[in-house]
């Protein structure tokens, strides 16, 4: 079965810090994995979107990092700030279908002063 | 601006009343999914839809219905037959060109009392 795993569930660090989420993915084949942040009582937005020739991309703060050959992603980001408190949710669709998506259950994200 | 829409954003119901969500795109994309979520857990697919006067059934589409008479709307029913819709509801579309543009809607918050 298509599965997307994530990690950690729950994330704190201070205001300022680098922090690194992570997600791994059976899904297959492969086309792209999507990371989205979703704040509270809010939907997702689209942070980036990775295809199978993209090793590193970068939105901002955000960097996401793609290793299609161990299946792993990682979401990298820079100097917190407050407002990065939020669910990360790492997004896998599968490629044979077009419409089938598989999420992850998010990693939330807490940055204290 | 192009985006989806999803009315109303909260939303509370008595015990056996059944309530429709609205979700409203201008994005002119084929394919429209609704999602629950609940805390501490990943989104859920209740339904999705590829193509107007088409729709699918997801993972937990027990107790809810949907139509699509038009590409833009995709509205979903929570029927008295939903043991625990108390829930936050999202929409999406997702584009079927190139790597597929996902949005989602603002959700929609359903409190049963």
């Amino acid at each position: 079965k298509n599965q997307v795993e994530q990690s950690p569930q729950s994330l704190i660090i201070l205001e300022g810090k680098n922090c690194t989420l992570q997600c791994n993915y059976t899904v297959s084949p492969f086309s792209n994995l999507r990371w989205y942040k979703q704040d509270t009582g809010r939907g997702p937005v689209s942070l980036t979107i990775m295809t199978f020739s993209e090793n590193t991309k970068s939105n901002g703060r955000y960097t996401a990092t793609l290793d299609a050959d161990t299946k792993q992603s990682s979401l990298h980001i820079t100097a917190s700030q407050l407002s990065d408190s939020a669910s990360y949710i790492c997004v896998v669709p599968e490629a044979n279908s077009g419409y089938a998506l598989n999420f992850g259950k998010g990693t939330s994200l807490l940055v204290t002063p | 601006d192009g985006g989806i829409t999803q009315s109303p954003k909260y939303l509370f119901r008595k015990e056996g009343q059944n309530v429709t969500l609205s979700c409203e795109q201008n994005l002119n994309h084929d394919a429209m999914y609704w999602y629950r979520q609940d805390p501490g857990q990943g989104l859920r697919l209740i339904y999705y839809s590829q193509i107007v006067n088409d729709f699918q059934k997801g993972d937990i589409a027990e107790g809810y219905s949907v139509s699509r008479e038009k590409k833009e709307s995709f509205p979903l029913t929570v029927t008295s037959a939903q043991k625990n819709p108390t829930a936050f509801y999202l929409c999406a579309a997702l584009s079927t060109v190139g790597t597929g543009e996902l949005f989602f809607g603002e959700g929609s918050r359903l409190t049963v009392l």
